[in-house]
């Protein structure tokens, strides 16, 4: 089955400067690769999602990358802000497959004012 | 619009009781995932409706168990609780023919005493 890892599982910036968490995955048939955020006592809210027939896509100050061929995808988070601070978890699935996703163990992000 | 609703916030229990635990999905969804997110771990899948179908379960014993109803809310049944079982569980629902786009509740936070 799939496995998704994450890294770093913690990440400390100054504000303004850029994030980058990576995630790696093992199954070629996954498709879709999700990002959520969770913020202390939230449930993960999706903050941008990539399909795997598309390399790169950008949200304002979001961004993500896949390299279907490396199997990783990466999110970058530019101009970070206090707010940016939470856990990140990515996430990797088959669309129309299983419908499950698995997830990365998380990355707890730290935008120091 | 509202969100994923999860219901009780907060479930306290002892060994070997029971536990009941409720989603209901945002207006127009008709699947649910429920996961559970144990202290320092990622999300781990636990079950899959869809329109009242159990369609894919994850790893775990069958005393994880489930239904969903004709409203496509849900709930999660924990039998025979075990200490291991306190977590947080999390609901998502997504809509028809949307694969894996999930979108995920609060919460319930399950303490096992």
């Amino acid at each position: 089955g799939e496995n998704v890892e994450q890294h770093p599982s913690t990440l400390s910036v100054q504000e303004g400067d850029s994030a980058v968490i990576k995630c790696t995955y093992s199954d070629s048939a996954s498709n879709y690769f999700p990002w959520y955020k969770q913020e202390l006592g939230k449930g993960p809210q999706l903050i941008i999602d990539i399909r795997s027939n598309v390399g790169e896509k950008k949200d304002q100050r979001i961004a993500v990358t896949l390299n279907k061929t490396a199997k990783h995808f990466s999110l970058h988070i530019t101009e970070t802000q206090p707010e940016d601070s939470a856990v990140y978890f990515c996430a990797g699935g088959a669309e129309g497959g299983s419908e499950k996703l698995v997830f990365g163990k998380g990355t707890k992000l730290t935008v120091n004012p | 619009e509202a969100g994923v609703t999860q219901s009780p916030t907060h479930l306290i229990k002892t060994r070997g009781q029971q536990a009941t635990l409720r989603c209901s999905p945002i207006s127009g969804h008709t699947s649910v995932y429920w996961y559970q997110q144990a202290l320092g771990l990622g999300l781990q899948f636990l079950l899959w409706y869809d329109e009242g179908e159990e369609r894919n379960r994850g790893n775990f014993p069958p005393r994880f168990s489930g239904r969903q109803f004709p409203n496509y809310s849900s709930e999660l049944n924990v039998n025979a609780l075990e200490l291991e079982d306190s977590a947080l569980y999390l609901c998502a629902s997504s809509p028809p023919g949307w694969g894996n786009i999930q979108y995920f509740g609060a919460g319930t936070r399950l303490s096992v005493l």
